[in-house]
Formats: structure tokens, sequence, C-alpha cells
């Protein structure tokens, strides 16, 4: 069965302090790593698809980077409004290649 | 705005009452999933559609829960008699084709059973 866990499950961060928050996932084949940003009352919102180690992807102040065991969403000076849930999903290779996996996510604030 | 549509966004029913939740994909997209998100956990895989048919419902509880997708009309996930337990968020997502690994997703409809 497909597991992915996400760390911190919070973290508060000053305004411009850069940090990383962690997704460490087991699956039968990687299909796919995902990262999705929630806004309260919200639904997730598309930021990356990752498909094989060493892949990285940028966009604004976010980065992903993967591994073959976890993936890490780099947050370079981030501002209040990048504050949110950071989902993290995997889509293995099986039968089911379409069902996502998610983890819990890690809740990030930033503090002005 | 293209995205995909859900609702209603909040809906309230009593303990044995009917729920329907209503999705409507993204344009061009045919296939659709739900998943739920219960208080404290992350989003749960229930059900996958195409037009007309039920591909993959592992994910939803085989009493009480069913979904459809008509071939006009919006996705809709029926929860019958339900209980407090069934309190959630409830989350559509469509994606353009089987192998399109990107899903994306609705508001979500915000279930709270009295």
């Amino acid at each position: 069965e497909d597991q992915v866990t996400q760390s911190p499950e919070a973290l508060r961060l000053q305004e411009g302090e850069s940090s990383s928050l962690n997704c460490s996932y087991t699956v039968s084949g990687l299909r796919g790593l995902f990262w999705y940003r929630q806004d309260p009352g919200k639904g997730p919102e598309f930021l990356f698809t990752l498909y094989s180690a060493g892949e990285e992807k940028e966009k604004e102040r976010l980065k992903a980077t993967l591994t073959k065991k976890e993936s890490f969403l780099h947050i370079t000076a981030p501002k209040p409004e990048d504050s949110a849930t950071y989902l993290c999903a995997v889509q293995g290779s099986g039968g089911s290649n379409y069902k996502l996996t998610f983890g819990k996510g890690t809740l990030l604030t930033v503090n002005p | 705005n293209a995205g995909v549509m859900q609702n209603p966004r909040h809906l309230v029913r009593r303990r044995g009452q009917e729920a329907r939740l209503r999705c409507s994909p993204m344009k061009g997209h045919s296939h659709v999933y739900w998943y739920r998100q219960l208080p404290e956990e992350g989003l749960k895989f229930m059900v996958y559609l195409q037009k007309e048919n039920i591909i993959d419902e592992s994910g939803m509880p085989k009493e009480r829960f069913s979904a459809e997708f008509p071939k006009e009309g919006p996705s809709i996930l029926r929860i019958q008699q339900v209980v407090r337990g069934d309190s959630a968020a409830y989350f559509c997502a469509s994606s353009l084709r089987q192998n399109s690994n990107e899903q994306f997703f609705g508001p979500g409809t915000r279930l709270t059973v009295l």
C-alpha cells in the first residue's frame, strides 16, 4: 500500500526566512509525485509534478525536488501570502495508477 | 471560469437524511475522481468514474454511498441515511485522460451531519 508522510505538521516562518518541507513516500513504482497548495475552505491547487529522482521544478519562490524516497518543497524568502497547507501526493504505477495517495499536509504560516 | 465546479459548497443534513453532492469537471475532461477529507486526515480516494461508467469504487463504503457520472450532467455522489461520521469535506477532481497525471480539484462540499 502506498504511503506518504509529511513533516513537519506545522511550520511558522518570518517573512524572508527560507525553509523546506519534507515528503517521505513508499510506493510500488512511482508514476508521479505531486505537490498541491490548499487554502482554508478551498480545494487543493496543483503546483508541481515530479516523475523521477533528481528532477527539480520551480515556480516563483517554490522549488520542488525528488529523490527515490522523499521530496522537498523549498520555500525561498517566503511572503505572508505563501501561508497555506501544502499537500504531497503520489501515484503508483500499478493497476490503480490514477489514485492519488495524500499525506496529511504541512500547515505553513508566514508572519510579516 | 473553466475550473472544476462543485455544489453545494456547504450542506447540512440531519441523521438519516440523504446528501447529494454534485461535480462538474473542467471543460473537456471526462474523468472524475471523488476524495474525502476527514478532520485531521489526508484526502482519501473514494471513486473514479468516466462518463456512464464506474471504473473503481474501492475507496467508497459499500453501504449507503453511491456515485454516478451520467452521459449528460454532473457527476453525483450520493450518501443515503447519513450519520455523524459522514461529516467531512468531499472533493471532486477531474483529468483530461486516465493516463493524464494531473488531477485538478474543485472547491469541495463541506457536509455537516447534525
